[in-house]
């Protein structure tokens, strides 16, 4: 099974603080997606990463792509209470029409 | 900004009644995809769709569900005869092929709930 293990579960921090959230996997994906999900609503996608080693920023939010293309971490800057919210990150094997699988979730919850 | 629809929001049924789930893909999309939530749990790929037939489905996707592209808008999820453990949050998705294709947008999500 390719599952796709996030860590924490939940975290809870002071607005303005940084933090990093971890997507960690024993297999290869081929690339691997950022959501982020509002309670009752469908997942959102913040980023895509495809190449081993890529980083890309979205405002604060920098996601990286392990060298070996088998875990992804997303780090927050100076965390905001608009950023809470649960964070999935979700991956696939190979082919473009290929279904994608999902971690968990981290629930992030930032503390004005 | 182009965007998947689903409807309805929210579906209760009876137990063994049959129920169909829509979703209208961004227009462009060539791929399409129903996956599931039960509460507290984590987003489950059920079934892939491209070219008009299944691509892929997994062991969740029995014979009492199936999908359907009846014209060139809507993307349909068909549950025949429901079951309590059929109720979950479905959500639709569609990517686009070529340079984007890894991306997969996600619907609002239709909460089915089988009493």
């Amino acid at each position: 099974t390719q599952l796709l293990e996030q860590s924490p579960q939940f975290l809870s921090i002071q607005e303005g603080e940084n933090l990093t959230v971890y997507c960690n996997s024993s297999s290869v994906f081929s690339s691997l997606q950022w959501y982020r999900q509002e309670p009752g609503e469908g997942p959102v996608l913040l980023v895509t990463v495809v190449t081993g080693g890529e980083v890309k920023k979205l405002k604060r939010l920098t996601f990286q792509f392990g060298d070996a293309r088998k875990d992804s971490s997303l780090h927050i800057t100076a965390a905001q209470p608009g950023d809470t919210g649960l964070y999935l990150c979700a991956g696939a094997r190979g082919n473009r029409d290929d279904k994608i699988i999902f971690g968990k979730g981290t629930r992030l919850h930032i503390l004005p | 900004e182009p965007e998947v629809t689903q409807t309805p929001s929210h579906q209760v049924t009876q137990m063994g009644q049959e129920v169909i789930l829509r979703c209208v893909p961004i227009s462009n999309h060539l791929y399409f995809y129903w996956y599931r939530q039960i509460l507290g749990q984590k987003v489950e790929f059920l079934v892939s769709f491209y070219n008009n037939e299944i691509s892929e489905k997994s062991e969740i996707f029995d014979d009492q569900f199936s999908v359907e592209r009846p014209d060139g808008s809507n993307f349909t999820l068909k549950i025949r005869s429901t079951k309590l453990e059929d109720s979950a949050m479905y959500f639709c998705a569609s990517t686009l092929q070529g340079t984007a294709a890894y991306e997969q947008y996600f619907g609002p999500g239709t909460r089915l709930t089988v009493t």
